[in-house]
């Protein structure tokens, strides 16, 4: 089953902070983040394993808690070049090398 | 090097054409992936290769025909698709990592190339 993100959509003034959450059915074994812009392919952001990690990456950071097989994404102080869609990728704990991305967030940031 | 090249960038192909998308990475890395997206999807998975072998088919039609030559390519062949296979075909590639339990491959953060971008009429 594909992960479920909130919100769908989200715009955002310059300077202004959001949340961007994921949440599996399943017991997962990492979560990684990815942005796409426009007619351009998903590029890394960071990956989570299992242990309720916190990771920090700029003005971006993102927490799983593996109990609620949820991960959410911080974005903080929002640039315009933070405009895209988001996907959660998941990794069940029985998977096996297969990455399934979630239903998606598209942010706009707007000066 | 850290890319990962995919051509054609384009292609539109008749029902009947056969074709093929061709994907190629210098990074190293064993796990090479076909991913498809719809406009406003996620992507989604197709088919995995790990160390050049098809450990994973994501119970894909026949018409899609994936082949990894050597650990940097990796190749989709495509006959007889429909018109609801038109698609951005997206190929990715990463480091394989063991689970410390087990003996699981799992996976690194993915690198993905720009796509084939396909039309089939």
């Amino acid at each position: 089953q594909q992960p479920v993100q909130s919100p769908q959509a989200v715009i955002l003034r310059e300077g202004e902070d959001a949340v961007i959450n994921c949440s599996s059915s399943k017991a997962l074994y990492s979560v990684h983040w990815y942005r796409q812009k426009h007619g351009e392919a998903p590029v890394f952001l960071m990956i989570l394993l299992k242990g309720g990690e916190q990771k920090g990456h700029d003005k971006i950071s993102a927490s799983f808690n593996e109990k609620k097989q949820q991960s959410s994404l911080y974005l903080t102080a929002s640039q315009l070049s933070y405009s895209g869609t988001y996907f959660c990728g998941t990794e069940r704990s029985g998977g096996y090398q297969k990455v399934t991305f979630g239903t998606g967030t598209k942010l706009q940031v707007i000066p | 090097d850290t890319e990962v090249t995919q051509t054609p960038k384009h292609l539109v192909m008749g029902m009947t054409n056969k074709k093929s998308l061709k994907c190629e990475q210098h990074m190293g890395h064993r796990a090479m992936y076909w991913y498809k997206q719809k406009a406003k999807k996620p992507p989604e998975l197709m088919f995995v290769y790990s160390y050049e072998k098809l450990s994973i088919n994501e119970s894909v039609p026949s018409r899609f025909s994936p082949e990894c030559p050597n650990s940097s390519l990796l190749n989709l062949h495509l006959h007889a698709l429909q018109p609801e296979d038109s698609a951005l075909y997206l190929c990715a590639s990463s480091q394989v990592r063991f689970r410390f339990t087990g003996n699981t491959a799992t996976n690194e953060k993915l690198f993905f190339g720009s796509g084939t971008q396909l039309s089939v009429l």
